[in-house]
């Protein structure tokens, strides 16, 4: 079992739709998972951070998070063409505190059409 | 404030040579990784320090591969007798060394070995 788990999609949405992107993992002593935006050819951007179980809003995206279920999502809301990229859910590797290297699944890409 | 710097932004090595990729981190960030990207596998984890110091190394894919970091802040990444595998881009990210442990990330080095 890979230890975080994203469609690969393409995932495909019209403007101005809520985009829903889903991230499973099988750590259940995580702590910390994040949500990063990669364009193509450029690095991963950090765009939500979620520590505790229920959702948490910025802007136009809200995480989700549900422990029990060890899964994540990320909703966009009002999507814009401007949004299209792959979106990776990352999960950190705990060092026995909160520390820890970065575990990524493979990305979801989201293409949102005009 | 300035974020991660890489350089060179681009490296293109013969098989066989060695090459050294460097990360500066965000100013205050005591914790530095080091990720890799390949086509088809996805984002993975190298080595992290904690200051100058590396807890965990258990990502470097074979013993060519090696890291260093002086004064808390500056690490080279040093690849020796370069192959074809080892073609990617080489990432980096800083983080504080306490809550919420948010990783930011350089805009990387896409090494070519021909």
């Amino acid at each position: 079992q890979k230890e975080v788990e994203q469609n690969s999609g393409p995932l495909s949405v019209p403007e101005g739709a809520i985009a829903s992107l889903n991230c499973t993992y099988s750590d259940r002593v995580s702590q910390s998972f994040f949500w990063y935006r990669q364009y193509s050819g450029k690095s991963p951007e950090l765009i939500m951070s979620i520590y505790s179980n229920g959702d948490k809003e910025d802007g136009r995206f809200t995480a989700q998070l549900n422990k029990a279920s060890q899964y994540v999502s990320l909703l966009i809301r009002d999507s814009q063409p401007s949004d299209s990229a792959t979106y990776l859910c990352a999960v950190i590797r705990n060092y026995g505190g909160s520390q820890g290297n970065l575990i990524f699944g493979k990305g979801t890409k989201l293409s949102v059409k005009p | 404030g300035a974020g991660v710097s890489q350089s060179p932004s681009n490296k293109v090595t013969e098989k066989g040579k060695d090459v050294e990729l460097r990360c500066d981190p965000i100013s205050g960030h005591t914790a530095l990784y080091w990720y890799r990207q390949s086509l088809g596998q996805g984002l993975e984890f190298l080595i992290y320090f904690q200051g100058n110091s590396a807890p965990d190394k258990s990502g470097l894919p074979s013993d060519r591969f090696s890291a260093e970091r002086t004064g808390g802040s500056v690490s080279t990444l040093t690849i020796q007798r370069t192959q074809q595998e080892d073609s990617a881009v080489y990432l980096c990210a800083s983080s504080l060394n306490r809550g919420p442990y948010e990783q930011y990330f350089g805009p990387g080095t896409r090494l070519t070995v021909t």
